[in-house]
């Protein structure tokens, strides 16, 4: 089954704006990560957050985590149209490393 | 190779056949892991290896499902029966140490029909 739950599913915004997308998940967990996904293919690794941690910047990047909430959130600042793609959270606990369904991100030129 | 290599990337195979996935990880990448993605859906996990233990197979849907990997090399993930509910790009993805940054391969685009 899947750990994270994003939120919205689907986000769509103009160039320049920022987006936001959230993550919530159930059980403990080591760290907690976010990925891309363009064209329903391989995922790349956007930023890496450990369950120490409450905020991490990664160029026009932001995450935060809550573990008091079992929350994340994602931030992209000024967004460009080739940030259209979707977002995953994925858990990781002990060995496995679970994702969510996903937020469906189109920015508009 | 520089990245997780997946073969083959497109497979249409008849319903009742079996198919086998290959999934050629990072060297040195000791975790391995593949997920299902039907279309428009998430990752859906089916299973993880991690250097000689054995592997975690809480993920696989059904004993249709099986996998295989090597120590630290090449797996293979084979569907035997196959079903039209298999369509789906099977993605599989490695990582340097079990918790760390996975990479993925542009997975295989499986379809029964």
């Amino acid at each position: 089954s899947q750990q994270g739950e994003e939120d919205p599913q689907a986000l769509s915004i103009q160039e320049g704006e920022n987006a936001t997308m959230n993550c919530s998940y159930k059980t403990s967990i080591n760290n907690l990560q976010w990925y891309r996904q363009n064209s329903g293919r391989g995922l790349v690794h956007l930023i890496l957050i450990r369950s120490n941690e409450r905020e991490k910047h990664s160029g026009r990047l932001r995450v935060t985590l809550d573990t008091s909430k079992k929350s994340s959130s994602l931030l992209i600042t000024a967004s460009r149209a080739a940030d259209t793609a979707s977002y995953f959270c994925a858990t990781r606990a002990d060995n496995d490393m679970r994702f969510g369904a996903g937020t469906r991100l189109t920015v508009k030129p | 190779g520089a990245g997780v290599s997946q073969s083959p990337s497109n497979k249409v195979t008849e319903k009742g056949k079996d198919v086998e996935l290959r999934c050629d990880p990072i060297s040195g990448h000791t975790a391995l892991y593949w997920y299902r993605q039907r279309l428009g859906q998430g990752l859906e996990f089916l299973i993880y290896f991690q250097g000689n233990s054995a592997p975690d197979k809480s993920g696989l849907p059904s004993d249709r499902f099986s996998a295989e990997r090597t120590g630290e090399s090449v797996s293979t993930l084979t569907i035997q029966r196959t079903q039209q509910e298999d369509s789906a790009v099977y993605l599989c993805a490695s990582s340097l140490q079990p918790r760390g940054e996975a990479f993925f391969g542009q997975g295989t685009r499986l379809t029964v029909v």
